[in-house]
């Protein structure tokens, strides 16, 4: 069964600290891995979207990392803004006969304080 | 662009009555998604759209939900009759194609009662 897990549940972190989220999968084939931030009240927005071939993509202080061969990818976020506070969501397309099918993780909750 | 625009944005309504979300995707934008997101499930797709044409809705949870998609820039959620476990909040996004990222819009909150 394609599954996306993603860990912590929950984050608290003072601002400017860096942090880093995970997400394990086992969706195959795969297509491609997305980082989405939703804050509190809004729809998501895509941070990331990386494809087997890429290692690593950054999109200004939110740095992606994959590794399809472990079926891992880590989202992390370097010197914490209050307004970084916010649903992360992890989200895996499967490629093949089941192409464009995604599967969600759960989210990981991010509070930043000051 | 004004982004995806969805209307109503909140809805209340009682067990037993119609729903009809609504979805305005963004100009140029060929691929629409809809989807439903809840404390205990997350989210998740019901139905996705390429060029106007329904794709996988094997997420729709049963025969009370409809989707459709006149054209490229409408399309409608429907929930005929509705239960009070459909409350949650419904999301459309749209994207270029279905590998390009998706632009959410704001979400319809459903209650029903």
């Amino acid at each position: 069964k394609n599954q996306v897990e993603q860990s912590p549940q929950s984050l608290i972190i003072l601002e400017g600290k860096n942090c880093t989220l995970q997400c394990n999968y086992t969706v195959s084939p795969f297509s491609n891995l997305r980082w989405y931030k939703q804050d509190t009240g809004r729809g998501p927005v895509s941070l990331t979207i990386m494809t087997f071939s890429e290692n690593t993509k950054s999109n200004g202080r939110y740095t992606a990392t994959l590794d399809a061969d472990t079926k891992q990818s880590s989202l992390h976020i370097t010197a914490s803004q209050l307004s970084d506070s916010a649903s992360y969501i992890c989200v895996v397309m499967a490629g093949g006969t089941s192409y464009g099918k995604l599967t969600f993780g759960q989210g990981t909750i991010l509070t930043v304080h000051p | 662009d004004a982004g995806v625009i969805q209307s109503p944005r909140h809805e209340v309504t009682e067990m037993g009555q119609e729903v009809t979300l609504r979805c305005k995707p963004i100009s140029g934008h060929n691929s629409l998604f809809w989807y439903r997101q809840t404390m205990m499930r997350g989210l998740e797709l019901l139905i996705y759209f390429n060029n106007n044409v329904p794709i996988d809705d094997s997420g729709m949870p049963e025969d009370r939900f409809s989707a459709k998609m006149p054209n490229a820039s409408f399309s409608t959620l429907k929930i005929q009759p509705s239960e009070p476990r459909d409350s949650a909040v419904y999301f459309c996004a749209s994207s270029f194609s279905v590998r390009n990222e998706q632009f959410f819009g704001p979400g319809t909150r459903l209650t029903v009662l």
